[in-house]
C-alpha cells in the first residue's frame, strides 16, 4: 500500500499564523496531490507536484516534495478563518490508483 | 460548468432496500471515479472509469455493489440489499484524463442505512 500519512492529525492554529502539514508514502509516485475539505463539502484540489519537481508554489500555499524520504509538505502561509478544513494528500505512482490518506484537520482561530 | 452533480444528497433507507447514487461528471472529462468516505476508513477509491469503460472495480466490497457509465454524462452506483455498515458518504469525482490529474470532487451522498 502506498497509502499516506498525514501528520499531525490535527492542528489548531491562531489567524494570522502559518501552517505546516505533513505527509508520508510508502512507495515510488508519479505526482502527489494535495486536496482540501470543508466540513460536509466535496474535496477540492489545491495543487500537484510531480515526482521530478522539489517545490511548488500556488498563492498562499507551498508544497514541497523529497523524493528520498518520502515526504511532502503543505505549508499554508499568514493563515484565515477561511482556511478551517481537512487537507488530504493523495498520492498516485505508475498505472495506480490516487491513495488518500487520512487528513489533517486544520482549525485557524480568528 | 456547474461542476460535478450528484444526487440524491442524503438517502435515508432501512436495511434490504435497493439504493441508487447518481452522478453526472464535468462535460468533457474522460475519467470518473466513485470514492466511499467513512471516519473509519477514510477515503477509498470504489471504482473507476475511463471512457465510459470500467478500469479498476477491485474497491468494490462486494456484489451488493454495482456501478454502470451508460454514457459520457452519467454514471450510477447502485447498493442491493443495502446493509447499516454501508452507511457512508459517497463521492463522485471526475478528471480530464486518469489518475495522474487532478480530480474535481462532486458534493458528496450522505447515505444512512438503519
Amino acid at each position: 500500500s502506498q497509502q499516506g500519512e498525514e501528520d499531525p492529525q490535527a492542528l489548531s492554529i491562531q489567524e494570522g499564523e502559518n501552517a505546516t502539514m505533513n505527509c508520508s508514502y510508502k512507495t515510488s509516485i508519479n505526482n502527489l496531490q494535495w486536496y482540501r475539505q470543508n466540513s460536509g463539502r466535496g474535496l477540492v484540489h489545491l495543487i500537484l507536484i510531480r515526482s521530478n519537481e522539489r517545490e511548488k508554489h500556488s498563492g498562499r500555499l507551498r508544497v514541497t516534495l523529497d523524493t528520498s524520504k518520502k515526504s511532502s509538505s503543505l505549508l499554508i502561509t499568514a493563515s484565515r478563518a477561511a482556511d478551517t478544513a481537512s487537507y488530504f494528500c493523495a498520492s498516485q505512482g505508475g498505472s495506480e490508483k490516487l491513495v488518500f490518506g487520512k487528513g489533517t484537520k486544520l482549525t485557524v482561530n480568528p | 460548468d456547474a461542476g460535478v452533480i450528484q444526487s440524491p444528497r442524503h438517502e435515508v433507507t432501512e436495511m434490504g432496500q435497493e439504493v441508487t447514487l447518481r452522478c453526472k461528471p464535468i462535460s468533457g472529462h474522460n475519467s470518473l471515479f466513485w470514492y466511499r468516505q467513512t471516519m473509519m476508513r477514510g477515503l477509498e477509491l470504489l471504482i473507476y472509469f475511463n471512457n465510459n469503460v470500467p478500469i479498476d472495480d477491485s474497491g468494490m466490497p462486494e456484489d451488493r455493489f454495482s456501478a454502470k457509465m451508460p454514457n459520457a454524462s452519467f454514471s450510477t452506483l447502485k447498493i442491493q440489499p443495502s446493509e447499516p455498515r454501508d452507511s457512508a458518504v459517497y463521492f463522485c469525482a471526475s478528471a480530464v484524463a486518469g489518475f495522474g490529474d487532478e480530480q474535481y470532487f462532486g458534493p458528496g451522498t450522505r447515505l444512512t442505512v438503519t
